[in-house]
């Protein structure tokens, strides 16, 4: 079946740091891979997207690139803000039938301490 | 801006309690969907849809079940609620595969 895997939370990082979160997926077929952001106490929303290998997404300073060969679609930002803290899920989707429905990962929590 | 509300925050419910979360979303968007969320899971498709009156299992629909009536409205059941449906449930919709757009959520607290 498909599947995502992030890197165990939470995070902890001082503002100006470099960010990294780790996502790597399983998918019979060629997803388009998603990050969305969740800030407390609202829905999630989306961060960024890529459709095809090699595909580089980016918004708000994130980053992630579409990474077939490795199954990977990294977060990266270079400098975090205090308002960066949120959780962060990756996700992704696949065609034919799938209606677009998303499989997640567990979630990322982001703590940015000024 | 699409628009996706829930009709509550909060909810709090007892054990055996027959539960509806309703989604509402105002761009005649043809996909919906409800998700649940628990700490360490990340999000778990319960049931979507994909019209009116449509409507497909995701991969946790034991103990749910669900209505669309209307293109805008897609309502989730819980028909004799229990703790282990204690959680953060959100709706989503989208156009075709497109983006999820989702709802604030509605906390629920089954005792």
């Amino acid at each position: 079946g498909n599947s995502v895997t992030q890197m165990e939370g939470p995070v902890t990082l001082s503002e100006e740091a470099f960010l990294t979160i780790n996502c790597t997926y399983t998918a019979t077929g060629y997803p388009s891979l998603f990050w969305y952001v969740q800030y407390p106490g609202e829905g999630l929303q989306l961060l960024l997207k890529a459709t095809k290998a090699d595909d580089k997404g980016s918004n708000k300073g994130f980053e992630a690139t579409y990474r077939k060969e490795t199954t990977s679609f990294h977060l990266e930002k270079g400098s975090v803000q205090v308002s960066d803290s949120a959780v962060y899920f990756c996700a992704l989707t696949l065609g034919g039938t799938s209606y677009g429905k998303l499989t997640f990962g567990q979630g990322t929590i982001l703590t940015v301490h000024p | 801006d699409v628009k996706v509300t829930q009709s509550s925050r909060y909810l709090v419910k007892r054990t055996g309690e027959k539960v509806f979360l309703e989604c509402v979303q105002d761009m005649d968007h043809e996909n919906m969907f409800w998700y649940r969320q628990d700490p360490g899971l990340g999000l778990r498709l319960i049931y979507f849809s994909y019209d009116v009156k449509m409507k497909e299992k995701g991969d946790i629909p034991e103990g749910y079940s669900v209505s669309r009536e209307k293109k805008e409205r897609f309502s989730l059941i819980l028909e004799s609620a229990s703790t282990n449906q204690t959680s953060m449930y959100l709706c989503a919709s989208s156009f075709g595969r497109g983006t999820h757009h989702f709802g604030p959520g509605t906390r629920l607290t089954v005792t």
